[in-house]
């Protein structure tokens, strides 16, 4: 099947420094890549749509200033957390959709742990 | 707004029970239904999905879920569980008319005693 990679798999940072977490199809082109936040113990809540050559959509709440997204190919897109802060520790997690799909399945990444001191 | 709901939190069951775990979603249109597990310590993985067709829907690993449209509902079954299924399992839902957007269901955590 198609995979999705994420690096780091884990990263630990210093509060108001900034972290880059990158996605990528690696065996597919992907237009579109979903980040998602997942809390200990709680489901994964959509934080933005990533659509390659254009600027990503954020859901409500999610500040972009915050965490910006670059889906600057087909195989890539960064999330970059600026300035984080401890409540910013958490499990980001990205998907993305086969370029030209339309069944809504997604394929997802082994997931970053971001840990801020 | 579209939303995912799923009714157990927590499920404790012993080998070779049957399991059900309940989804519901609330929206009016066209979706896609699904169903992830996440085993402990790795990635998110499909089980089945429905799009259209044969509201039984079979997956891997023996389970099933059974699409109702008139109950908004996309419950998962296995008919007798294993130790290995000890996971936590997403359902998940998509807008066919929202680009792929995934919506989850807050998950159930599955624990098999052997």
């Amino acid at each position: 099947g198609a995979v999705v990679s994420q690096h780091p798999s884990w990263v630990i940072c210093k509060s108001g420094t900034s972290v880059k977490i990158e996605c990528r199809s690696l065996d597919f082109q992907a237009t579109t890549m979903f980040w998602y936040r997942q809390f200990p113990k709680q489901s994964l809540m959509l934080m933005a749509t990533s659509n390659e050559g254009s600027k990503a959509t954020y859901e409500q709440g999610v500040e972009k200033d915050k965490f910006l997204i670059n889906h600057a190919s087909l195989t890539l897109s960064t999330l970059t957390v600026t300035s984080a802060h401890p409540e910013d520790s958490s499990f980001y997690i990205c998907s993305a959709r086969v370029a030209g799909a339309n069944t809504g399945e997604l394929f997802f990444g082994e997931g970053s742990r971001l840990t801020v001191l | 707004a579209q939303s995912v709901s799923q009714h157990n939190h927590h499920v404790i069951l012993s080998e070779a029970a049957s399991l059900e775990l309940g989804c519901n979603y609330s929206y009016g249109g066209t979706v896609n239904l699904f169903w992830y597990v996440q085993y402990p310590g790795q990635h998110l993985q499909l089980l089945l999905k429905y799009f259209s067709g044969d509201p039984l829907v079979k997956g891997i690993k023996g389970f099933e879920a059974e699409f109702i449209k008139s109950k908004f509902s996309f419950n998962l079954r296995k008919p007798s569980v294993q130790w290995s299924d000890t996971a936590e399992y997403f359902c998940a839902v998509n807008n066919r008319n929202q680009g792929g957007k995934l919506i989850f269901g807050q998950g159930t955590e599955l624990s098999v005693k052997p």
